[in-house]
């Protein structure tokens, strides 16, 4: 199945900045897509990104706080704009296995993003 | 998008059998059942998936009654790196993943 990089694995960042993470995949992938998870919780979907068009975001997501490119098959970038504490999460991008017969998903090691 | 309930968490003993069951009472007829595993600090990991009757595989055996509003993931003899929340997710090809709570798996020596 397919295989993520996902960068940077944490940072810590200032209120108020921007971070952006990065999401590479080994094979050309149709959709990808980004999570996140707040401390304790589940996963939730924040976008699902395809090449040559525009995100699509969940309800309680804009584009404006987390905008994404997605410039090829193979790569995707998610920037979490002027960052508060409550932005304090760990962020997956998650892309199609690829194996056949699969119908599922492989996830990227995350980002663990504090924000002071 | 079918919803899915787990138990919020369980506890077991290193070498007993683990049995999570997941309820998902509207599954479409193209969706499959598929669990994952998530350790802290990694994303999560595709354990097994099915559509229907018993899938094992050298992890985990999936158990779907024909019905398909339930499945149920076994985990013969747990050790404790089995400690983990485990997803039972409910979908088809090129559809996103919607995550329910998740069960949290607490195994102890």
């Amino acid at each position: 199945s397919a295989v993520i990089s996902q960068k940077p694995s944490r940072d810590i960042c200032q209120r108020g900045t921007s971070l952006t993470i990065q999401c590479q995949v080994d094979s050309q992938v149709t959709m990808m897509f980004w999570y996140r998870q707040q401390p304790g919780q589940s996963l939730t979907l924040i976008a699902t990104a395809n090449q040559g068009s525009e995100a699509t975001y969940e309800s309680g997501f804009v584009i404006d706080k987390f905008p994404i490119s997605r410039p090829n098959l193979t790569f995707s970038t998610l920037t979490v704009s002027n960052m508060s504490p409550e932005d304090s999460s760990i962020y997956l991008c998650s892309v199609e296995a690829g194996d056949r017969g699969y119908y599922g998903y492989t996830f990227g090691s995350g980002t663990r993003l504090t924000v002071v | 998008l079918a919803k899915t309930t787990q138990p919020i968490s369980m506890d077991s003993y290193e070498g007993q059998e683990v049995n999570i069951t997941c309820s998902h009472n509207n599954i479409a007829t193209n969706d499959y059942i598929t669990w994952y595993q998530q350790f802290p600090s990694q994303g999560p990991r595709f354990i097994i998936q099915g559509y229907k009757t018993k899938v094992t595989n050298e992890v985990a055996s999936l158990f779907i009654p024909a019905d398909r509003k339930s499945s149920t993931l076994s985990l013969p003899r747990v050790s404790l790196s089995d400690t983990a929340v485990y997803y039972c997710l409910v979908g088809g090809d090129r559809v996103k993943l919607v995550f329910g709570a998740g069960t949290i798996l607490r195994v102890k020596s």
